[in-house]
C-alpha cells in the first residue's frame, strides 16, 4: 500500500514564500503522477497541481495558483515538490499530496495526511 | 462557488440507501472520467470510485458509480454509522486544463 508523508507547512507573512515537500513510499513512484490538493479551514477540496511522470512530464496548475506556484518531482529521492510564492491569506490550507493519474484515468489512489500552511500577518 | 455542484448534505438510516449526485458540464464530467472520495476529518482521504464506476481494491460493492451524460452519482447500500463522512467527486476539465471537485457531501447516518 502506497504511502505519502508531507512536510513543510507552516506560519508565512503575506507576501513569504515556502516549499511543500512529498515523501513517497511502497509503490513504484516513478509511475504515478503527482498531484497536490489543498483544502482551506471550513471549505472543500481544491485542486492545485499536478506533475506527470518523466523528465518531460506534464505540469498544470489552478488557475488561482498559475505563475506563483510551482510543482516538480525528484524520481531518484521518490519525492515530490510545492513552491509557493506571493502567499496570500487565500492559500491558507491543510495541502495534501497525492499519487495517482487525474487527468486521463482521474484517480488519486494514495493521498498523505496534508501539512499545514498558514498565511498570516 | 466549485464547478461541480453536489448537495451540501444528506441524511439516511442506518442500512438504508443514499445517493449522492454530481452535476457538471460537457467540459468536465461529459467528457471525462469521474472519481469520489471520502474525507474523514484528520484522516487521509481516501478513493472510492474511479473512471466513474471502478473501485480500488479494499472498498466494498456497498459503494458504486455511474455517469449519464453531464452528471455523476454515487450510490452507498447498507449505511452503516461509519460511513458518516464528507463525500466529495472530482474530474478533469478540459476547458479549464485543470482538475475539479465538487463542493462535498456531509453525509449523516442517523
Amino acid at each position: 500500500e502506497g504511502q505519502l508523508v508531507e512536510s513543510g507547512g507552516d506560519l508565512v507573512k503575506p507576501g513569504g514564500s515556502l516549499r511543500l515537500s512529498c515523501a513517497a513510499s511502497g509503490f513504484t513512484f516513478t509511475s504515478f503522477p503527482m498531484n497536490w490538493v489543498r483544502q482551506a479551514p471550513g471549505k472543500g477540496l481544491e485542486w492545485v497541481s499536478s506533475i506527470g511522470t518523466g523528465i518531460s512530464g506534464y505540469k498544470y496548475y489552478a488557475d488561482s495558483v498559475r505563475g506563483r506556484f510551482t510543482i516538480s518531482r525528484d524520481n531518484a529521492q521518490s519525492s515530490h515538490y510545492l513552491h509557493m510564492d506571493s502567499l496570500t491569506a487565500e492559500d491558507t490550507a491543510l495541502y495534501y499530496c497525492a499519487a495517482g493519474d487525474f487527468l486521463l484515468s482521474n484517480s488519486l489512489d494514495f493521498w498523505g495526511r496534508g501539512t499545514l500552511v498558514t498565511v498570516s500577518s | 462557488q466549485s464547478v461541480l455542484t453536489q448537495p451540501p448534505s444528506m441524511s439516511a438510516a442506518p442500512g438504508q440507501k443514499v445517493t449522492i449526485s454530481c452535476s457538471g458540464s460537457f467540459s468536465n464530467i461529459g467528457n471525462n472520467y469521474v472519481s469520489w472520495y471520502v474525507l474523514v476529518p484528520g484522516t487521509a482521504p481516501k478513493l472510492l470510485i474511479y473512471e466513474n464506476n471502478e473501485r480500488p481494491s479494499g472498498i466494498p460493492d456497498r459503494f458504486s458509480g455511474s455517469k449519464s451524460g453531464t452528471s455523476a452519482t454515487l450510490d452507498i447500500t447498507g449505511l452503516q454509522t461509519g460511513d458518516e463522512a464528507d463525500y466529495y467527486c472530482a474530474t478533469w476539465d478540459t476547458s479549464l486544463r485543470g482538475g475539479v471537485f465538487g463542493g462535498g457531501t456531509k453525509l449523516t447516518v442517523l
